[in-house]
């Protein structure tokens, strides 16, 4: 693994399910985020982490749950989909949550809720 | 509330030279981030400026007017592998980055 890996890459839900994407990390980047991108709309933030065992919400964050068990892994679980959670996520590390704070983004997931 | 914004779509010449402009309204600044997106990928880094000037990196200028709320990202000696969206982005006072929408800039032969 290099950088940030997520999974799957592409998904189509039923409306109602329950999805978890997945989100690892190989560089001890102590912070993690969340961001959806939809088309004509700049990235928003879902949920980030600053540190391994603590959360905090962004911009967006009903519908979503996110946990960070470890410095690694940063799930975003959807509990029950609904199609305005169609769109692009991206998880995002950074090495430090001060003011230089360059994100490194993983290659997104593509997720479509009918 | 915060406010980004940035053209949606600029088109250039090879070879050539383009300005993106960003003006931003935010609670509080900490910096302000030009990412490069190409189409289907992840956005890249590409620049920060936290005080006021020009930062320079290659063929990539950034530029910052923090009285004016005021950006732009520079890319001198275009090529088609330039093609993509130019994402601005500010830190605010909470130290969460605000995006504007992107620019998406098309590269002509």
């Amino acid at each position: 693994i290099a950088g940030i890996t997520q999974a799957p890459t592409s998904q189509i839900l039923a409306a109602g399910r329950r999805m978890t994407l997945r989100c690892t990390q190989d560089m001890r980047h102590n912070a993690m985020y969340w961001y959806r991108q939809d088309l004509g709309l700049g990235l928003r933030l879902i949920h980030y982490s600053n540190t391994a065992g603590t959360t905090g919400k962004g911009e967006v964050p009903d519908g979503y749950s996110v946990s960070r068990a470890n410095t690694d892994d940063f799930p975003l679980t959807l509990a029950s989909a609904v199609p305005s959670q169609t769109s692009v996520y991206f998880c995002a590390s950074s090495d430090s949550t001060g003011t230089y704070n360059e994100q490194f983004f993983g290659p997104g997931t593509r997720l479509t809720v009918l | 509330g915060q406010n980004i914004d940035q053209p949606t779509e600029m088109t250039a010449t090879e070879g050539a030279i383009v300005q993106i402009n960003c003006t931003y309204q935010t609670s509080g600044f900490n910096g302000l981030f030009w990412y490069q997106q190409h189409a289907g990928e992840a956005p890249t880094f590409l620049s920060y400026n936290v005080l006021d000037g020009l930062e320079e990196k290659g063929r990539f200028s950034s530029f910052l007017s923090r009285s004016k709320g005021y950006s732009y990202l520079l890319l001198k000696e275009l090529q088609m592998k330039d093609s993509a969206s130019y994402l601005c982005a500010v830190m605010d006072s909470n130290y969460q980055l605000i995006w504007g929408a992107g620019t998406k800039l098309i590269i002509k032969p």
